[in-house]
């Protein structure tokens, strides 16, 4: 069974860094394309990131030279690390498995994991 | 990047009704194209993949179609588990969201 596990959340301050974690079983995690997508509070759906099958990474213009996506094919984890961080980077993260290209089909999402950037 | 724009913003519907939701894309995405719903709380549920194609254990009231820069989801026949926000999010260069459709009840 397909499953992802996010960790890492919280309250982190204005110019602070914070890396999320994403745990995942049932498949590997270098098999597919895996991909980030956010969710600010009362918002619509934001894409953040992705990594393809041979490690090519991709970022949304708004994160671009502050966020970095990879993951550790021995722990079968897929990491976001975010520096820099602003107000307006609060928000539900989740973490998706892209199975074909493109498409998070059902059980392919993370339950969410909530960053809040306050001072 | 690729700007996908929804319309309306807001929908709102009775149980019984067709709907029809459209999604524009700024340059093609050719058939790259999925339609997703969210419930408050909840992670995006995949409702249509490659612009047509309809998802594993969707119910067929749902459908899509289009290609290139317009895509339609229509909804034959609303229900009340349909009340929700829908996405569109292409995914032909990077990926990109469009901005979201409430669909309420009238």
């Amino acid at each position: 069974e397909v499953q992802l596990v996010e960790s890492g959340g919280g309250l982190i301050q204005p110019g602070g860094s914070l890396r999320l974690s994403c745990a995942a079983s049932g498949f590997t995690v270098s098999s597919d394309y895996m991909t980030w997508v956010r969710q600010a509070p009362g918002k619509g759906l934001e894409w953040v990131s992705v990594i393809n099958t041979v490690g090519g990474t991709y970022y949304a213009d708004s994160v671009k030279g502050r966020f970095t996506i990879s993951r550790d094919t021995s722990k079968n984890m897929l990491y976001l690390q975010m520096n820099s961080l602003r107000a307006e980077d609060t928000a539900v993260y989740y973490c998706a498995r892209e199975s074909p290209r493109g498409v998070v089909g059902t059980n392919c999402w993370g339950q969410g994991t909530l960053v809040t950037v306050s001072s | 990047d690729i700007q996908m724009t929804q319309s309306p913003s807001t929908l709102s519907a009775s149980v019984g009704d067709r709907v029809t939701i459209t999604c524009r894309a700024s340059q093609s995405v050719t058939t790259e194209l999925a339609w997703y719903q969210q419930k408050p709380g909840k992670a995006p549920n995949l409702l249509i993949y490659q612009a047509s194609n309809l998802a594993s254990g969707v119910p067929s009231r749902f459908s899509g179609s289009g290609s290139g820069t317009e895509f339609t989801l229509t909804i034959s026949s609303l229900q009340p588990d349909d009340f929700a926000t829908y996405y569109c999010h292409q995914y032909s260069t990077y990926r990109g969201f469009g901005q979201g459709t409430r669909l309420e009840i009238k």
